[in-house]
């Protein structure tokens, strides 16, 4: 059974601050990793993916990767209240189809 | 170009009622994805299709869920005799290759079975 966990929250941060988000998985051989937003009512929305140790930056998302600990996570800098939503963290393995297995997701809240 | 969509958008069903959720992937993508998402819970898989061919449906909770994409277009969800535990948001994801990496969700049909 392949899992995926991150803790629901809610993160609050104050605007400005960095959100830091995280997700562990639980299957070794995963090799691709995904970072959705959803906000509230609507569909999930990839903001990130990432395929390799490290960091990976985009704007004021920076995704990170250590598939040794099975640990990616999201940081948020400068984080605005337009960026309150569910953040789905989504890992696939290869064979098949990648099939997506999704976390439950971290609802993250941003006050001015 | 138009992105995935759904419909209806939402549907309320009595118990027992059979529902056909319908899904217009992006033009041109190869695979199409149904996802249920439970309210608080990420979305779960259901099944997959490349083109017409349904090559993976491990995720459909019961027989009474069926899905078909005879064209390799459009997709159709049906639930037969509808039942509380089926209220859910239906999504439908398609990608343009046969990976299912890079998935583009539709808005969702939200179904609400008293």
């Amino acid at each position: 059974q392949k899992e995926v966990e991150q803790n629901s929250g809610p993160l609050s941060v104050p605007e400005g601050a960095i959100a830091s988000l995280n997700c562990t998985y639980s299957d070794r051989g995963s090799q691709s990793f995904f970072w959705y937003r959803q906000y509230s009512g609507k569909s999930p929305e990839l903001i990130m993916s990432i395929y390799s140790n490290g960091d990976k930056e985009d704007g004021r998302f920076t995704a990170q990767l250590n598939k040794a600990s099975q640990y990616v996570s999201l940081l948020i800098r400068d984080s605005q209240p337009s960026d309150s939503a569910t953040y789905l963290c989504a890992v696939t393995t290869p064979g098949g189809s990648y099939i997506p297995t999704f976390g439950r997701g971290t609802s993250l809240i941003v006050h001015p | 170009g138009a992105g995935v969509s759904q419909s209806p958008r939402y549907k309320v069903a009595k118990r027992g009622q059979d529902v056909a959720l319908r899904c217009d992937p992006i033009s041109g993508h190869v695979s199409l994805f149904w996802y249920q998402q439970a309210l608080g819970q990420g979305p779960e898989f259901l099944t997959y299709f490349q083109n017409e061919a349904q090559l993976d449906k491990s995720g459909l909770p019961s027989d009474r869920f069926f899905a078909e994409r005879p064209e390799g277009s459009v997709s159709t969800l049906k639930i037969q005799r509808t039942q509380q535990e089926d209220s859910a948001v239906y999504l439908c994801a398609s990608s343009l290759g046969r990976t299912g990496e890079t998935q583009y969700f539709g808005p969702g049909t939200r179904l609400l079975v008293l």
